[in-house]
């Protein structure tokens, strides 16, 4: 089974309005935690925002918040007032802290399309 | 944040010569870093885990003999590509974790890779 699922290949939004973007994972540790990551068409992997498992409230980064649902195991990029530049490639990643060495786990990705 | 650096950002060899990629963090230590590869339109696939002192570890169906890993110092590590052919030719990112914070990975720019 996968263990970060991304159902959404590509994403268009207009200028100014809000997207999610979807993810769920799958995983027996406790200690997690859940990365998102942009790649622009310039291939560097900027980090966005970061959830732990043990985090009661959702991470939030600017424009950038995370929809943290434990239960369902889904950690969900919301991006508010969507801008032209925000257009690219979307991963969500998973650390399992049951580990030692703190591998990442990456999802397909998600090709977002800011329209203007 | 922290930087991590790449070098070269790309490069085009001929088939069956050798090419090194460095990875260097620039204002942390970093005795854990990762390598991973990228083909166009899909995600990272992390090739191996790279500890400084030691040896590397590989993943699974990753080629040790052909993909060298050398982590000799706190701040650098060397991705070599031996006897390199055309199905090599790929994007190698490289990832630098900063255990003096949270863990994180910050990754390189990347480097684009053409086996001709």
């Amino acid at each position: 089974a996968q263990k970060i699922t991304q159902t959404q290949p590509g994403m268009f939004v207009q200028e100014k309005e809000a997207v999610t973007l979807d993810c769920t994972y799958d995983t027996s540790d406790q200690s997690y935690g859940l990365f998102w990551y942009k790649q622009p068409s310039s291939g560097e992997m900027i980090f966005l925002i970061y959830q732990g498992s043990y985090d009661e409230q959702n991470a939030t980064e600017g424009r950038y918040s995370l929809n943290f649902q434990k239960a369902r195991k889904s950690a969900n990029l919301v991006i508010s007032a969507s801008q032209l530049g925000d257009s690219a490639m979307y991963f969500c990643a998973m650390r399992e802290d049951g580990g030692s060495n703190y591998k990442l786990t990456f999802g397909k990705g998600t090709l977002l399309t800011v329209n203007p | 944040g922290a930087v991590v650096s790449q070098h070269p950002s790309w490069v085009i060899c001929k088939s069956g010569t050798s090419v090194k990629i460095e990875c260097r963090s620039l204002d942390f230590q970093a005795t854990t870093m990762f390598w991973y590869r990228q083909f166009p339109k899909q995600s990272l696939m992390l090739m191996a885990t790279s500890n400084e002192g030691s040896k590397a570890t590989y993943e699974q169906g990753v080629e040790k003999d052909k993909f060298l890993i050398n982590h000799a110092s706190l701040t650098l590590s060397t991705l070599t590509v031996t006897s390199a052919h055309p199905e090599d030719s790929s994007f190698y990112i490289c990832s630098a974790v900063n255990w003096g914070g949270s863990g994180e990975q910050y990754f390189g720019p990347g480097t684009r890779l053409t086996v001709t």
